[in-house]
């Protein structure tokens, strides 16, 4: 089976700090995705990397950054974190583009 | 401006009826819809997919139908059970190559037993 990693399922921030999600996939994906879930928004694309070094923003990547040094991380870097990037994040991968497979999730909760 | 749309935010079915998820997009680019499956604390999982080329498809318990002339997409879940109680998302794709997906807003299933 896929497996798509998220390194902490649960976070707790203040206001300010630096925040680092990490996302591994252990099955060779080219794909990788970061999306965030909130009440009523469904999922919306933060940004997503077809290849090692590369990098697409999404829908939503204001106050996100990201980075993929290997193939198989994929981590969204929040460089000030605020109470409105308070949200379930999920890291997603994929051969092709249309069939993803989630991570468990993160909620990062920023006071 | 929403590409794809679950008008309905939640829906409750009793057990051994048929749910109907019902999705909507308005980009005729797209021509590959999935439908996701989310527990909660859990990711997405994917459920079932149907390309343009097909007005139906089926897998067990789970239909997906696609008019698209309407524009408009739904799940059948026949027959519903508890287990089934989750958020359901629909979500499309412009072609088979490397175009993100776009999801809707989810639908609330709670099936009843």
């Amino acid at each position: 089976d896929v497996k798509v990693t998220q390194s902490s399922r649960y976070l707790v921030k203040r206001t300010g700090e630096k925040v680092f999600l990490e996302c591994v996939q252990d099955m060779d994906h080219e794909n990788m995705f970061w999306y965030r879930q909130d009440p009523g928004l469904g999922l919306r694309l933060i940004y997503f990397s077809y290849d090692v070094k590369m990098k697409e923003k999404g829908d939503i990547p204001e106050g996100y950054s990201v980075s993929r040094e290997k193939k198989e991380r994929f981590s969204l870097i929040l460089e000030s974190a605020s109470t409105n990037q308070t949200s379930m994040y999920l890291c997603a991968s994929s051969r092709w583009a249309n069939v993803l497979t989630f991570g468990a999730g993160s909620r990062l909760t920023v006071l | 401006d929403q590409q794809v749309k679950q008008n309905s935010p939640s829906l409750s079915v009793q057990e051994g009826r048929i749910s109907i998820l019902n999705c909507d997009y308005t980009n005729s680019m797209f021509d590959y819809f999935l439908w996701y499956k989310k527990y909660p604390a859990e990711g997405p999982t994917f459920l079932i997919s149907i390309s343009s080329i097909k007005d139906k498809n089926e897998d067990g318990r789970f239909t997906v139908f696609l008019n698209k002339s309407a524009k408009h997409l739904s799940l059948h879940i026949v027959p519903s059970q508890p287990g089934d109680s989750a958020v359901y998302f629909c979500a499309a794709s412009g072609g088979f190559g490397n175009t993100p997906l776009v999801f809707g807003k989810g639908t609330r299933l709670s099936v009843i037993a």
